[in-house]
């Protein structure tokens, strides 16, 4: 069975600084995907970022990149310049591939920021 | 651009009532899913379709829960009897693929529907 943990409930960060999510998860797999959902306000589900686990190379997405550690199974999502449209909750989700998005949720982590 | 939208926003129920929750999926897409977050828990996977006919569930998807696409456009989820255990937002989302190897199908998820069991 797939588990993933958020252990970081809430952070807040500083406007225009850096901040880290960070997720880990548990999986016997082979092949599996990692995503990182942002849900604002609106609570509208939306992709942030997500990263192969066959690929090695971390993926990014402007502000957005990921460190993922596979060995470690660590997958956390660092946000460059912070931007107050950044204040969301954040879930790490894990699928398996051909799944057809049968995704287990992290618990979340509110993300503050403060101008 | 393209969204996905649910109806209602929030809906108020007593415990034994069916209720039906409606999802207008981006028209693109072929695929369809239910996901539910209880207040204060993780969000879960309910049930995947494609091809008029459901294609995963999870163990949360019984007999009381069931999943329609009536015409070309809605995509609905109905409880026959709801339980106080059902109250949670549910989250229908879309996709033009899964996600394979080969092929990057992304999610596109609604704003979610409010399910308040009394």
């Amino acid at each position: 069975a797939q588990t993933v943990t958020q252990s970081q409930p809430e952070m807040s960060v500083q406007e225009a600084e850096t901040v880290t999510l960070s997720c880990t998860y548990d999986t016997s797999e082979s092949d599996y995907y990692l995503f990182w959902y942002k849900q604002p306000p609106s609570r509208q589900m939306i992709l942030v970022i997500r990263q192969e686990a066959y690929k090695q190379q971390n993926a990014t997405e402007n502000r957005f990149s990921v460190n993922f550690q596979k060995a470690a199974k660590s997958f956390s999502l660092k946000i460059s310049d912070s931007q107050l449209g950044d204040a969301a909750m954040y879930f790490c989700a894990a699928g398996k591939v051909d799944s057809n998005y049968q995704l287990i949720w992290g618990a979340g982590t509110k993300l503050i920021i403060k101008p | 651009e393209p969204e996905v939208t649910q109806t209602p926003s929030h809906q108020v129920t007593q415990m034994g009532q069916e209720v039906i929750l409606r999802c207008v999926p981006i028209s693109n897409h072929l695929y369809f899913y239910w996901y539910r977050q209880i207040l204060g828990q993780k969000v879960e996977f309910l049930v995947s379709f494609y091809n008029n006919e459901i294609s995963e569930k999870s163990e949360i998807f019984d007999d009381q829960f069931s999943v329609e696409r009536p015409d070309g456009s809605n995509f609905t989820l109905k409880i026959r009897s709801t339980k106080l255990e059902d109250s949670a937002m549910y989250f229908c989302a879309s996709s033009e693929a899964i996600h394979t190897v080969t092929n990057t199908g992304e999610l596109f998820f609604g704003e979610g529907s409010r399910l308040t069991v009394l």
